[in-house]
């Protein structure tokens, strides 16, 4: 058990299709992140909310829109990808900003 | 922002030798240092950090160094087992924004036993 649970595992979707990655964390933290992991490349990181409030945006396309109902729960919602986004997409949630990340076992997402 | 450099990108040694990862960072501001354990298919898992009013910390076969003054830390595991064999990264908390680690690009290690 992670602690951080993220679904679904493997996602595969048009470049015409609309979709969501759903992150849910069990551990009482305040940030939740999302996390691009590409092969051969560092771990990028896209977006961070502390106590649902966006406080880091990290430059990424339009066509990853997050959102965080509460400190639980954090989703990306995903619109007309293209095939570099092909990924592996992780969640990860700290206490808060000064201490270690947790992840989750992330999404493996693929754009035909 | 930061910049984060990892070496080597792949490292094979013999069971029960040592392993050593060099990370080096550009920001001097920088003052949260963790490693990540990453096993294949699975997802990143701490194993051990340090803060920069710290020189070294050490976890049972698992030590991590830290020079300020040349920006670089280290990854130190002793009497290396097959089960140690993963991707390691390194990261750097910015000093502008305690939330963005910046990693490194991962050190693939293999033990052969």
């Amino acid at each position: 058990e992670t602690g951080v649970t993220q679904t679904p595992r493997h996602l595969v979707m048009g470049m015409t299709n609309k979709k969501s990655l759903k992150c849910e964390q069990h551990l009482g933290h305040n940030a939740m992140y999302w996390y691009k992991q590409s092969a051969k490349k560092p771990l990028e990181l896209m977006f961070v909310y502390s106590l649902e409030e966006r406080v880091e945006n990290n430059s990424v396309p339009s066509r990853f829109s997050p959102e965080c109902p509460n400190s639980s729960h954090l989703f990306l919602h995903l619109h007309t990808l293209q095939p570099e986004d092909s990924a592996l997409y992780l969640c990860a949630s700290s206490q808060d900003g000064d201490s270690p990340l947790h992840f989750g076992n992330g999404t493996r997402l693929t754009v035909t | 922002g930061e910049n984060v450099e990892q070496h080597p990108s792949t490292l094979s040694v013999q069971e029960g030798d040592s392993a050593v990862i060099k990370c080096t960072y550009s920001d001097s501001a920088s003052n949260y240092f963790p490693w990540y354990k990453q096993e294949l298919g699975k997802r990143p898992q701490l194993i051990i950090d340090i803060r920069s009013n710290v020189g070294e910390k050490k976890d049972q076969r698992i030590a991590v160094t830290l020079n300020k003054t040349a920006k670089h830390f280290s990854l130190h595991i002793t009497e290396t087992q097959p089960e140690d064999s993963a991707v390691y990264f390194c990261a750097a908390r910015w000093g502008g924004s305690n939330y963005k680690l910046t990693f490194g690009k991962g050190t693939l290690l293999t033990v052969n036993p």
